[in-house]
């Protein structure tokens, strides 16, 4: 079984500043694909970023990059420059990629709600 | 492209009714995932469906049922509602098997 952890369920940013949102996970997967999903209130499920548990080399897709720790289980995100529009909440999930259990799902961790303080 | 969609995206019913929902994936995705998500339980994984056949299954009772159609349609049906069943219901669809895309959700609600 998969289990991801999101520790903080609340947080806030002044606009234009830099925030660290946490998340561990635990699998017995080695082969595993991690993801961080935007579900603003319109509740539309966005996805922010991904990256191969095989990949040292952190992901990032403009303002949003990720801090892989693979050995600790770790996979936080951070987001630059915050805007406005940032202020969601945020899902961090993993999916194995091995089918041999049928295990092609995500799994989610509980979210944490980003403000963000014009 | 078009994007995954759901219908209804609001639904009302009532307890002991049994209520069908619709997800049309992404053109070319053949994997259809199910998620309900409440504010207890957060997002849970119901069904996940690949070429008309369920390969993955969540831990829900025999009420929550699905199939795929041969043009990767899904649809889930939910038998005798209970209050409980109140909740954001979201598709996913797929091309890989670890990227999903999400539809915008179908809000049900059990009186």
């Amino acid at each position: 079984a998969q289990t991801v952890t999101q520790s903080q369920p609340e947080m806030s940013v002044q606009e234009a500043e830099t925030v660290t949102l946490s998340c561990t996970y635990d699998t017995s997967e080695s082969d595993y694909y991690l993801f961080w999903y935007k579900q603003p209130p319109s509740r539309q499920m966005i996805l922010v970023i991904r990256q191969e548990a095989y990949k040292q080399q952190n992901a990032t897709e403009n303002r949003f990059s990720v801090n892989f720790q693979k050995a600790a289980k770790s996979f936080s995100l951070k987001i630059s420059d915050s805007q406005l529009g940032d202020a969601a909440m945020y899902f961090c999930a993993i999916i194995s990629t091995y089918s041999g259990a049928g295990s092609y799902q995500l799994t989610f961790g509980k979210g944490t709600k980003l403000s963000v303080i014009p | 492209k078009a994007g995954v969609t759901q219908t209804p995206r609001y639904l009302i019913k009532t307890r002991g009714q049994q209520v069908t929902l619709s997800c049309s994936p992404i053109s070319g995705h053949r994997s259809v995932s199910w998620y309900q998500q409440t504010p207890g339980q957060g997002l849970q994984f119901l069904f996940e469906y690949f070429s008309e056949t369920q390969r993955n299954k969540g831990n829900f009772p025999g009420r929550f049922s699905g199939r795929q159609f041969s043009n990767s349609r899904s649809e889930m049906n939910v038998s005798t509602l209970e209050l409980g069943d109140s909740a954001l219901y979201l598709c996913a669809s797929s091309w890989t098997d670890n990227e999903q895309f999400f539809g915008p959700g179908t809000r049900l609600t059990v009186l």
